[in-house]
C-alpha cells in the first residue's frame, strides 16, 4: 500500500485567497494525479504529472495549477479562491497500473 | 471520449442478499479498475482487472470483466452491513496511465 498524505484535510477560506494544496507520497512513484470531487459524485482528473518537470492539465477545467519539482511532492495553487471551488481534492501516485488514493482535502469557500 | 456508466446509481438491500452492479464502458480499454469510498473518505482499490475474462474475488465480494462486451460487474453475495460504502469502476484510458470513473453507486445494506 502507498504512503500517500495530504495537508490540510479541511480547510475554509474566504473569497480571494491564495491556498496551496500539500501532496507527497514516499513510495518513489513517478506518475501523480490530482482529481476534483463534490460529495456524492464521480471523480474527475484535473492536473496530472507523469515525472519532475512534468505536468499536463485533466479532463476537468481547473482554475489551479500545479508543479512537480521533486518526485514526492506534487502541490496544488489557487491564486484566489472563488466558492466555485469548493469541493474535495483527492491526490493519487502510481508505480505501475493502479493508483493510490491520499486521504483528500475537504475545500470551503466562503 | 471514453465514458463509464454505472447502474445502479444507489442500492439498498437487505443483509444476506445477492446483487451485481454493472460497469460499462464506450471504448476499447484493457484496465478496468473497483474502488471503495467510504463517507468522508478516500479511495480504496479493491480490484485491478487487466484481461477479457478476469475475475477477482475477495471475500464476499467478486469481480468480472468482459472487455468484448465492455461491461464490467461487481457481485455482492450474501451482503452484510460492513458493505455499506460507495463503489466505483474506473476505466484506464488507451494511452497514459489516466483513469475515468463511473459516477458510482451507493449501496446501504440493511440489518
Amino acid at each position: 500500500e502507498a504512503d500517500i498524505y495530504q495537508t490540510p484535510r479541511y480547510l475554509v477560506i474566504g473569497t480571494g485567497k491564495k491556498i496551496t494544496l500539500e501532496c507527497s507520497q514516499t513510495m518513489g512513484h513517478d506518475k501523480m494525479y490530482w482529481y476534483q470531487q463534490d460529495p456524492g459524485m464521480e471523480l474527475h482528473l484535473i492536473h496530472y504529472s507523469y515525472g519532475v518537470n512534468s505536468t499536463e492539465k485533466g479532463d476537468l477545467s481547473s482554475e489551479s495549477t500545479v508543479s512537480r519539482i521533486r518526485t514526492e511532492h506534487f502541490p496544488l495553487t489557487l491564486e484566489s479562491a472563488r466558492p466555485s471551488h469548493t469541493s474535495q481534492y483527492l491526490c493519487a501516485s502510481s508505480g505501475g497500473r493502479v493508483q493510490f488514493f491520499g486521504p483528500g482535502t475537504r475545500l470551503t469557500v466562503l | 471520449e471514453l465514458k463509464v456508466e454505472q447502474n445502479p446509481l444507489f442500492l439498498s438491500m437487505q443483509e444476506g442478499k445477492n446483487y451485481t452492479i454493472y460497469c460499462n464502458y464506450s471504448t476499447t480499454s484493457d484496465r478496468l479498475y473497483w474502488y471503495r469510498q467510504d463517507p468522508g473518505k478516500s479511495l480504496e482499490s479493491l480490484f485491478v482487472l487487466l484481461s477479457n475474462g478476469a475475475v477477482k474475488q475477495e471475500g464476499r465480494l467478486m469481480a468480472s470483466l468482459d472487455t468484448k462486451a465492455r461491461l464490467s460487474t461487481l457481485h455482492i453475495t450474501a451482503a452484510v452491513h460492513d458493505l455499506s460504502a460507495t463503489y466505483f469502476c474506473a476505466v484506464g484510458m488507451e494511452y497514459g496511465n489516466k483513469l475515468v470513473f463511473g459516477a458510482g453507486t451507493i449501496l446501504r445494506v440493511k440489518s
